[in-house]
């Protein structure tokens, strides 16, 4: 597709559950981040992935935090029982070259 | 230090304005600078990118990049209401692994 696709657009979680967050990035495109952003604009990096493989995960939370992009599947963002503080909107970019990143309309989780 | 700084307003001007936004970073190996425009409850939108120093203009919008002192801007010429935002400016980090964040300027333009 020629935008980046995010699903859902929300999502709501009790405490302790898990969250499955989808990306399908635009076609052709290699390079995939994903961002946490909270009440303060400030985004957070979480992960990059070069194809199917992880490029930079320092800002992944590891015990609770998992993300995958496999072949001719949308690229995922799994939390694990989840935390009050971890409500905040997700963000998928995907890029060609690494540079020019386009981001999709987020999912907002909401852990209640 | 954050590797990027970014004043986060709120900045409010009236119509027609020329608005100025600024970012400093630390890294002088910095190469791509992008700005990007995020509307409420929305995705970040990307406006524009520059490599290495120099101007790009789109329109309305100049881009700025003086890696000599470290800053980056963006020049909203003849500002619209529709312009009300924030403006977010990243930059990709060395090893093209990640965009880094400055903390996005709130910007408002009353008629």
């Amino acid at each position: 597709g020629e935008e980046v696709a995010q699903t859902p657009k929300h999502l709501v979680r009790g405490e302790g559950q898990k969250a499955k967050l989808y990306c399908a990035p635009i076609k052709g495109h290699s390079y995939v981040f994903w961002y946490q952003q909270v009440l303060k604009n400030e985004f957070k990096f979480l992960i990059s992935f070069q194809n199917e493989n992880v490029f930079d995960e320092t800002g992944m939370p590891k015990e609770r935090f998992s993300a995958k992009c496999l072949p001719n599947s949308p690229c995922s963002l799994e939390i694990q029982a989840t935390k009050l503080e971890d409500s905040a909107v997700y963000f998928c970019a995907s890029s060609q070259s690494g540079a020019e990143a386009f981001f999709g309309q987020g999912t907002r989780l909401t852990v209640v | 230090q954050k590797e990027v700084e970014q004043d986060p307003g709120p900045l409010s001007v009236p119509e027609g304005a020329i608005v100025s936004l600024n970012c400093t970073y630390s890294n002088s190996a910095f190469q791509y600078f992008m700005w990007y425009r995020q509307y409420s409850r929305k995705g970040p939108e990307l406006l524009m990118y520059t490599y290495s120093s120099g101007n790009k203009e789109d329109g309305r919008f100049t881009a700025q990049v003086d890696k000599s002192s470290k800053y980056i801007s963006l020049f909203i010429r003849d500002s619209q209401p529709s312009d009300s935002a924030t403006y977010l400016c990243a930059i990709l980090s060395g090893g093209y692994n990640k965009l880094i964040f400055g903390a996005g300027t709130r910007l408002a333009v009353h008629p």
